[in-house]
């Protein structure tokens, strides 16, 4: 199995670009998790899905932020406009709610917002 | 709500000495628990877990038990080596509760060891 895909690793963007980050999860898993982690904040969950639908966009930090999940095997989520301070590193994750709901997480994509 | 505390870090241990990471956590109902690890540069993988009262989950050494009574799920390694340096987390599930599927983080213990 090839785990969680996310894309691109690293993105370099100046403030005011628009920025997305892609997620393929692992065939099979019907939920969905998007996290962002910075030293500053830790590791806060943004928005999920369970079946392609979103349940709890609450941790989306303003309007700036949405997320999209047109199948179960892509996700994304964009910036628009971007940040300085959105500069962190952004894990997507999957699970299949069957046994213990444990995730498993993508590499992540490091944002650098100039 | 649920919660899930770890202790501060960060832990500074030399190769071959006892690990323990105390977690403890606040739930309603019958939650999993488990411990992920985060290498440098990496994403979060799981390291173990357990998914009901006096459960062991164990993985490359690592050995946790699901204590209902305490509310805790202590991480503990009998010889840590360099390479287990790594910040670890706590979670739980929130099947428990509203079972949406959620996991519970705690904030991450970094844990150091020396050669």
């Amino acid at each position: 199995d090839a785990g969680v895909i996310q894309s691109p690793r690293h993105e370099v963007t100046e403030m005011g670009q628009e920025v997305t980050l892609r997620c393929k999860p692992i065939s099979g898993h019907n939920s969905l998790f998007w996290y962002r982690q910075t030293m500053m904040r830790g590791l806060e969950l943004l928005i999920y899905f369970n079946n392609n639908v979103p349940i709890d966009d609450s941790g989306m930090p303003e309007d700036r932020f949405s997320a999209k999940m047109p199948n179960a095997s892509f996700s994304t989520l964009k910036i628009q406009p971007s940040e300085p301070r959105d500069s962190a590193v952004y894990f997507c994750a999957s699970s299949s709610r069957q046994g213990a709901d444990e995730q498993y997480f993508g590499p992540g994509t490091r944002l650098t917002v100039t | 709500g649920d919660s899930v505390t770890q202790m501060e870090g960060p832990v500074t241990l030399s190769e071959e000495a006892f690990l323990t990471i105390n977690c403890t956590y606040t739930a309603t109902g019958y939650p999993s628990l488990f411990w992920y690890v985060q290498y440098p540069g990496e994403g979060l993988q799981l390291l173990l877990k357990a998914t009901k009262a006096d459960d062991k989950g164990s993985n490359k050494g690592f050995e946790a038990t699901y204590r209902k009574e305490t509310t805790s799920f202590h991480l503990e390694k009998g010889s840590v080596q360099v390479s287990d340096s790594a910040v670890y987390f706590c979670a739980l599930s929130d099947r428990g509760s509203s079972n949406t599927g959620k996991l519970i983080f705690g904030q991450g213990t970094t844990l150091q060891v020396k050669p």
